[in-house]
This record gives structure tokens, C-alpha cells and sequence, in this order.
């Protein structure tokens, strides 16, 4: 099955700088990649997601790039903000295909801090 | 902006209980989901619903467990006999259509099994 690595566990960077989170996932079949942003005991929320027919696409200050040929695909923030402290999480999904009805398999996540 | 809503937000039960927590997925969904999150650590998938039955199920997603959407509005998940390691937070989420796939996740239930 889908195994989804997720790395850093852990990233702190100062407001403004940008922050990165890399994922790498194993099944070639997955096709959706949603980033999913979650705040202390709250629930996760999308914040970007792309599907594996583009190989970038931005919202803003978040952005997502996707290199299916190595199986890796990237959340990039710029300008952060306190506010974008949270823990984010990276998933893929083999949305439609086989049948499957797009279980998503998610990464440990990574813990961001953004010092003011 | 429509929600998917769950209940009860916080459920404490004794070991070898049986609890059912709900869920009411946004109305036009067409695909329901439970994940669950133990404290600290990623979320998982336990199973998939669509068209009244289940599509996927994960290793997690044992014979203690089942899956019901008994009105067309209410999804329910239930435990039949609770275990000290299904402590977790569970959520439920739905997305519409085939074609769209981004999920809504609900707010999430606490359970705490003692």
C-alpha cells in the first residue's frame, strides 16, 4: 500500500522567511496530493491540493510542486506569518483509480513555528 | 459555509463498552469517511462509504468496527467493544462527487477509553 514520508518533523523559522515541507510517496497510482494545515485540537483543514496532471500551483503565499517521476511533492510558504504556526500534514490519494474512492494516506506531519 | 458536524465532541467510556459517534456529512456529499488521530501523531484512515456501502477499509477498521448511514443523513461509526488504544480523536468527512476532491472534514470526537 501508499506509504507517505513526511520531513521535517519540526521546522522553526523567523516571520517573513519561507518555509518549506517536503513529502516523498511510494504508490504510483496516487494522483491527488492535498496539504492539510491543523491547529491544536482543531480539525485539519485543505489549504492547497494538487492533482498529478500539474506539476505546480499556487493560492497566494502557499504554494505546491509535484514531481511524479521522483514521487515527491513540496508545500512552500512565503512571507510567513505567526498565524501560520500550526502542524501540516501531506497526504496522497489514488483518487479514482482502480475504483478506489480516494482514501487518503497522510505524512506524520510537520510542526511549524513562526517567531515574530 | 456548509460544515460537516459531529457528536459528541468529547466521549469518555469504560474499556469493552460500545459507542457510536455521529456524524451528519454536508447534504449533496456523496462520499463519507472516518479517519482517526491518536494524540501526537498522524491521521489515519479506518474506512470509506459511498452509495450505502463500504468502498475501502483499513487494517485499523477490524470486526470491532462498522459503518451506517441508517436515515440518508446520519453516518455512524461504532465500536463495539472499546479498547484503551482506540483513545483517539475521530473524524469524519465527506467530499461531493467523483470529480471533486477536496474533503470536508468535521470537527472531530474525543474519545477517551478508561
Amino acid at each position: 500500500g501508499e506509504n507517505v514520508e513526511q520531513h521535517p518533523s519540526t521546522l522553526s523559522v523567523q516571520e517573513g522567511d519561507s518555509a518549506v515541507i517536503k513529502c516523498t510517496y511510494s504508490d504510483s497510482a496516487s494522483n491527488y496530493f492535498p496539504w492539510y494545515k491543523q491547529e491544536l485540537g482543531k480539525r485539519p483543514q485543505l489549504i492547497i491540493d494538487i492533482r498529478s496532471n500539474v506539476g505546480e500551483k499556487k493560492d497566494q503565499r502557499i504554494a505546491v510542486t509535484l514531481n511524479k517521476t521522483a514521487k515527491h511533492f513540496s508545500l512552500h510558504i512565503t512571507e510567513t506569518q505567526p498565524e501560520d504556526s500550526a502542524v501540516y500534514f501531506c497526504a496522497a490519494s489514488p483518487m479514482n483509480y482502480g475504483g478506489s474512492q480516494g482514501n487518503l494516506i497522510f505524512g506524520k506531519g510537520t510542526k511549524l513555528s513562526v517567531k515574530p | 459555509e456548509p460544515e460537516v458536524t459531529q457528536t459528541p465532541s468529547h466521549q469518555v467510556t469504560q474499556m469493552g463498552q460500545e459507542v457510536i459517534l455521529r456524524c451528519v456529512p454536508i447534504s449533496n456529499h456523496l462520499y463519507f469517511y472516518w479517519y482517526r488521530q491518536i494524540l501526537g501523531q498522524k491521521v489515519e484512515f479506518l474506512v470509506s462509504f459511498y452509495n450505502n456501502e463500504i468502498s475501502e477499509k483499513s487494517e485499523i477498521f477490524d470486526d470491532q468496527f462498522s459503518v451506517e448511514r441508517p436515515d440518508g443523513s446520519n453516518f455512524t461509526l461504532k465500536i463495539r467493544s472499546t479498547k484503551l488504544e482506540d483513545s483517539a480523536m475521530y473524524f469524519c468527512a465527506s467530499r461531493t462527487d467523483r470529480d471533486r476532491y477536496g474533503y470536508t472534514f468535521g470537527s472531530g470526537t474525543r474519545l477517551t477509553v478508561v
